[in-house]
């Protein structure tokens, strides 16, 4: 069974300072995707990271995946209040299979 | 309508009842999926259709019944469901090629069974 461990699972910062969220499993995927859910609504995706050492940025989010495809982080610079939500990352083992999430991380950024 | 749209957006149901919830995607995609998402726990993977064929239930309790008439449309039939089957449950859809492993996500309907 592939397993995605998310640290920290609740994070609480003050608007202006940086953070990092790990992702972190056992098993090798073909491709991680991070999600940011709002509450009562559906996850949106962010990004998708496929080769092992890859980097990814989304304005003030950088995504990196691990060399060896077991994990990622997502570092966030300057937070906003508007990127307070549910982070999630999800792996995935190539074609129709379905997601595997980890439990997500609960950022809040107050002003 | 574009993306993925699921109705009904809330659902309060007793243990009798017999319900359907309802996914539509706008994205021409052709493999579409359930996933049950509870507090404290990691979204979890029902139901996976690919090419309107089941590829995968992951031992789903036979009172949740998906139903894939066309790659656009996807049903979750409910009956006999139990208190602990609350949650919010997402519908999603993906491209099954080369690079077929982005998922997007409906809204979910949040299901509150008494």
């Amino acid at each position: 069974t592939q397993l995605l461990e998310q640290s920290p699972q609740f994070l609480s910062i003050q608007e202006g300072e940086n953070l990092t969220v790990y992702c972190n499993s056992s098993s090798v995927f073909s491709s991680l995707q991070w999600y940011r859910q709002e509450p009562g609504e559906g996850p949106v995706l962010l990004v998708t990271v496929v080769t092992g050492g890859e980097v990814k940025k989304l304005k003030r989010l950088t995504f990196q995946f691990g060399d060896a495809r077991k994990d990622s982080s997502l570092h966030i610079t300057a937070a906003q209040p508007g990127d307070t939500g549910l982070y999630l990352c999800a792996g995935s083992g190539g074609g129709a299979d379905g997601l595997t999430f980890g439990k997500g991380t609960h950022l809040i950024i107050q002003p | 309508e574009t993306g993925v749209t699921q109705t009904p957006r809330h659902l309060v149901m007793g243990m009798t009842n017999k319900k359907s919830l309802k996914c539509e995607q706008h994205l021409g995609h052709n493999a579409m999926y359930w996933y049950k998402q509870s507090a404290k726990k990691p979204l979890e993977l029902m139901f996976v259709y690919s090419l309107e064929e089941r590829v995968e239930n992951n031992s789903v309790p036979s009172r949740f019944s998906p139903e894939c008439p066309n790659s656009s449309h996807l049903f979750l039939h409910l009956h006999t469901l139990q208190p602990e089957d609350s949650a919010l449950y997402l519908c999603a859809s993906s491209f099954l090629g080369p690079a077929g492993y982005e998922q997007y996500f409906g809204p979910g309907t949040r299901l509150t069974v008494t």
